[in-house]
């Protein structure tokens, strides 16, 4: 079975600071995806930024980017610029490439806050 | 486009009362559809899936049960709520198909049981 950990509970950094979130998981797959979501205070669970295992370049998303180690089985987040907008939940996630019926698995968070 | 309804945002509830959380989705067909619960502060736990009208999954024996009666609606339901059973419950969707972009998640219902 896949296993997803975030080793940060919390984390916080200065605006306009950049932030890395750690991620590592476990899987004997060779395919997968992996998400990073994003969950502000009013808990709505927003997808941030997708990476496919079988790519090797890092996703970018304006501010947001990955660092993504296939052979580490680790992938990062980093944020650059921080916005106050940023403090957020952020939730690493797997899944299975053409998993058919397999939920994604979730680790258990990392709690970012910026400060002013 | 794809949309996803949940409902209702709020509810507060006496023990031993039953829960009825309804979820909705418009714009897609065929969707997997997914009920998870949070506790404050807390990570995801999935509680049950759907693949198909009538298919449930459940990934936690607990005092909960879904049903999805129609192909894009999902139903969280207890008959008796504990208090154990407080949180903020979320609904998701996704799709099969060569390539996944994930889930996309309602807005939540956040549950007190009083």
């Amino acid at each position: 079975a896949q296993t997803v950990t975030q080793s940060q509970p919390e984390m916080s950094v200065q605006e306009a600071e950049t932030v890395t979130l750690s991620c590592t998981y476990d899987t004997s797959e060779s395919n997968y995806y992996l998400f990073w979501y994003k969950q502000p205070p009013s808990r709505q669970m927003i997808l941030v930024i997708r990476q496919e295992a079988y790519k090797q370049q890092n996703a970018t998303e304006n501010r947001f980017s990955v660092n993504f180690q296939k052979a580490a089985k680790s992938f990062s987040l980093k944020i650059s610029d921080s916005q106050l907008g940023d403090t957020a939940m952020y939730f690493c996630a797997f899944m299975k490439y053409r998993s058919g019926n397999t939920p994604l698995v979730f680790g258990k968070g990392t709690r970012l806050s910026v400060i002013a | 486009s794809q949309t996803i309804h949940q409902w209702p945002a709020t509810l507060v509830q006496p023990v031993g009362s039953p829960l009825s959380l309804e979820c909705t989705v418009e714009g897609t067909s065929n969707p997997n559809l997914y009920w998870y619960r949070q506790a404050a502060g807390r990570g995801l736990q999935l509680l049950f899936y759907s693949v198909g009208i009538g298919q449930i999954s459940s990934e936690v024996p607990q005092n909960l049960s879904a049903s999805r009666p129609q192909d894009r609606q999902f139903i969280l339901s207890s008959k008796k709520l504990l208090l154990s059973d407080s949180g903020f419950y979320l609904c998701a969707w996704s799709v099969l198909g060569p390539e996944s972009y994930g889930y996309t998640f309602g807005s939540g219902t956040r549950l007190t049981v009083v």
